[in-house]
């Protein structure tokens, strides 16, 4: 079984609807992070959270919000979706200290109309 | 905060070495790393650099010169396979002390027959 899982895998959504995207992990880890990637453009940092009580905008927060309801997930909103939010959203984790190695879920490809 | 530059596209033909770069910029520096994502997958940790010098990883090596900001991700005995986008990613200040990564663009590596 996977040790970080995203749902849906595939989301298409018209403009201002509400979307949550949702990421579950086994991997025991305190840290989680959500990116978003375009083409061209790598992979961005939407919000980060340390553990359950620790939510942390990344360099790309606005128009989403996250929360953190256990240690082993952390959803992503999007609260009015808008077209230039199409892009395919990834879920990761890593352990504290160390190499802090990046461990990511599949990914959600997005679609906005 | 942080730069990085890495190509966006390297060609090369099966069992050859390629070498992608990457330069950056950090107002601290903890660790470069390399990722590995193959079209509509998830990006997968290939290794790490903390020191200057080589690490090598079976068919993979990567190298790091702190004083150059630089470093370089080798990829020898090319496959077919090796076919995919490749990331550096830099550890920034995230918060109370914490490291949070960012990535460069990717670089598509195109292996020929």
């Amino acid at each position: 079984d996977a040790d970080v899982t995203q749902t849906p895998r595939n989301r298409i959504t018209k403009t201002g609807k509400r979307i949550m995207l949702e990421c579950s992990q086994t991997k025991g880890h305190d840290r989680m992070y959500w990116y978003r990637q375009d083409p061209g453009l790598g992979l961005r940092l939407i919000y980060y959270s340390f553990d359950v009580k620790d939510i942390n905008k990344g360099e790309i927060s606005d128009g989403y919000s996250v929360s953190r309801q256990a240690q082993a997930k952390f959803s992503l909103s999007l609260e009015s979706a808008i077209p230039n939010q199409t892009a395919l959203y990834f879920c990761a984790t890593s352990e504290v200290g160390g190499r802090e190695t990046q461990y990511f879920g599949p990914g959600t490809r997005l679609l906005v109309l | 905060g942080q730069s990085l530059e890495q190509p966006s596209e390297v060609t090369a033909v099966e069992g050859a070495i390629v070498q992608i770069n990457c330069t950056y910029q950090t107002s601290g520096f903890y660790g470069l790393s390399w990722y590995q994502q193959h079209d509509g997958g998830a990006p997968t940790f290939l290794s790490y650099n903390a020191l200057d010098g080589l690490e090598e990883t079976g068919r993979f090596s990567s190298f790091l010169s702190r004083s150059d900001s630089y470093g370089y991700l080798l990829l020898q005995e090319l496959q077919m396979k090796d076919s995919a986008s490749y990331f550096c990613a830099v550890r920034d200040q995230g918060v109370r002390g914490s490291y949070i990564p960012t990535f460069g663009r990717g670089t598509s590596l195109i292996v020929h027959p």
